[in-house]
C-alpha cells in the first residue's frame, strides 16, 4: 500500500457545524502533516505530528483541532469556521528520519464554508 | 529564512517538445533536499523528482530531469517528449535536512497542447 487516502473528497458546512477530516496511510510513516491550499496557491502548513505527538503548529485558529490517535492515522476537527476556511486541505506523510524526506500526499478534502 | 521562486507562472508548448521550469531559491545551509511536484487538475500532489544537495549528478525520472546547480542555487526540470497528461501546476520545494516545513515556490502552471 503506497497511499495517503483522505476522506471526505468534498464537504460543504455551516459555520455553527462541527465536522471532521480523515487521513490515513499505511505505509510505515512516523510523520504525518495538514496543508491548506487556496486556489492557484502552494500548499501551507498547518500542522506536522512526529511519532504521533504535535512537533509543528504553524499559529493556526484553534477553530482547526489535529488529532493523532495512531501512527496511520491523523484527523483534522473543524468547528465554527469562516468562509475564508474554504480551501483544499491535503493530508501528507513522510518516512521515519534518516530513511528519506519526501512527502507523500492524499487526493485533498474540498471545503466549503457557507 | 529559506525561500523558492518560480519566475515562471505559466508555460504553453506544444506535445512532444522539452520544455524546462526554473526553481531559484535561497538558502544559507548546505545539507538539504530540492523535489519537484506535480498538481493536475485532479488535484493530488504527485512527487516528480528529488534532489540530495550533496549529489553532484543530476537525478533522472524517465522523461524528467534536472539541472542542479548548487552554487548558483538553481533547480530547474527539464520534461522530454511531453505529453498531455502532463498539464499541471509544478512546485519546486526546499526540505532543510533535519527539518520537515516545505518551502514551496508560488508554481508554474504548464499546458501541453495537442
Amino acid at each position: 500500500d503506497t497511499e495517503v487516502t483522505q476522506t471526505p473528497k468534498h464537504l460543504v458546512m455551516g459555520m455553527t457545524n462541527k465536522k471532521s477530516l480523515k487521513c490515513e496511510q499505511h505505509m510505515g510513516h512516523r510523520a504525518m502533516y495538514w496543508y491548506k491550499q487556496k486556489a492557484k496557491k502552494p500548499p501551507e502548513l498547518m500542522f506536522v505530528y512526529s511519532y504521533e505527538k504535535l512537533s509543528i503548529n504553524e499559529s493556526v485558529p484553534s477553530r482547526f483541532s489535529p488529532e493523532c490517535p495512531n501512527s496511520s492515522l491523523l484527523n483534522l476537527h473543524l468547528h465554527a469556521l469562516q468562509p475564508e476556511d474554504s480551501a483544499l486541505y491535503l493530508c501528507a506523510s513522510s518516512p521515519p528520519r534518516a530513511s528519506s524526506y519526501e512527502q507523500y500526499f492524499g487526493p485533498g478534502t474540498r471545503l466549503t464554508v457557507t | 529564512a529559506q525561500t523558492v521562486t518560480q519566475s515562471q507562472p505559466e508555460m504553453s508548448v506544444q506535445e512532444a517538445e522539452t520544455v524546462t521550469l526554473s526553481c531559484t531559491y535561497d538558502t544559507s545551509e548546505n545539507n538539504y533536499y530540492l523535489f519537484w511536484y506535480k498538481q493536475p487538475p485532479s488535484r493530488q500532489m504527485i512527487l516528480v523528482i528529488r534532489q540530495e544537495a550533496y549529489k553532484q549528478q543530476n537525478a533522472t525520472e524517465n522523461r524528467f530531469s534536472v539541472n542542479f546547480q548548487k552554487a548558483a542555487k538553481s533547480f530547474s526540470l527539464k520534461i522530454s517528449d511531453s505529453q498531455l497528461g502532463d498539464t499541471a501546476m509544478y512546485f519546486c520545494a526546499y526540505l532543510l535536512q533535519g527539518a520537515q516545513k516545505l518551502v514551496f515556490g508560488q508554481g508554474t502552471r504548464l499546458t501541453i497542447n495537442p
